[in-house]
């Protein structure tokens, strides 16, 4: 299976911060990758698809990008909304495979 | 507007079975793919089971490969997975999600998901 690694783990950052989150896979995937927001209770929602395509109705602030094994996800100026967990997801293959989420906080 | 409801979950004992639903509205459920994706209580996401739109190509992740059977019934709108010989950490919340037209493993919609614990 392919490995999906995010850093960090956590992230703390202010309403009005840019903060990038990062995604590495354990061997190419292209521009397989998706990013996905989810919030307590709730279900992931699709942020960006084919590593840098934003999804229908999905904020400009939000960007992607990255080839091959390396990718991130940017914001470039925090909303209260979004403070959530992220989750990078590889879809190249049969197993697709998600990082291990990363939990942005209110500083 | 698409909707996924998923049912059926619940409290069952280890060794035990329980089958999941996932009801489908507002998009043409034959013609899409669906996967079961579940995460356990505090942690990430773990894509289980595919099927494709006419239910001839099935993928299970290798944790539940042998135990769990998804299908579905184009006539009904409505996807299925059957979970048997259940461990403790098959413990977690269970979403349906529809697969993109591009890849079936892109997940564009989700459901609320249905809490499964395996517990005695």
């Amino acid at each position: 299976d392919i490995q999906m690694t995010q850093s960090p783990s956590t992230l703390s950052a202010s309403v009005g911060d840019r903060v990038t989150i990062t995604c590495r896979a354990s061997q190419s995937i292209s521009s397989w990758l998706a990013w996905y927001q989810q919030k307590p209770g709730k279900a992931p929602q699709l942020l960006i698809y084919k590593a840098s395509t934003l999804e229908s109705g999905v904020p400009s602030r939000f960007s992607g990008s990255g080839s091959g094994t390396d990718f991130t996800l940017t914001i470039s100026s925090l909303q209260p909304d979004d403070f959530a967990t992220y989750y990078c997801q590889q879809y190249n293959s049969y197993s697709p495979t998600f990082g291990q989420g990363t939990k942005l906080e209110i500083k | 507007e698409v909707q996924l409801v998923e049912s059926g979950g619940g409290l069952v004992q280890p060794g035990g079975s329980l089958r999941l639903s996932c009801a489908a509205s507002g998009f043409t459920f034959s013609s899409y793919s669906m996967n079961w994706v579940r995460q356990a209580p505090g942690k990430g996401l773990e894509w289980v089971s595919y099927i494709s739109s006419s239910d001839n190509t099935i993928y299970y992740a290798d944790s539940v490969k042998g135990r769990f059977t998804i299908s579905r019934d184009n006539a009904k709108n409505s996807l299925y997975v059957q979970m048997n010989s259940l461990r403790d950490e098959d413990t977690a919340v269970y979403y349906c999600a529809r697969g993109d037209h591009s890849s079936g493993w892109l997940l564009d919609y989700w459901g609320q998901g249905t809490l499964v614990t395996v517990s005695s």
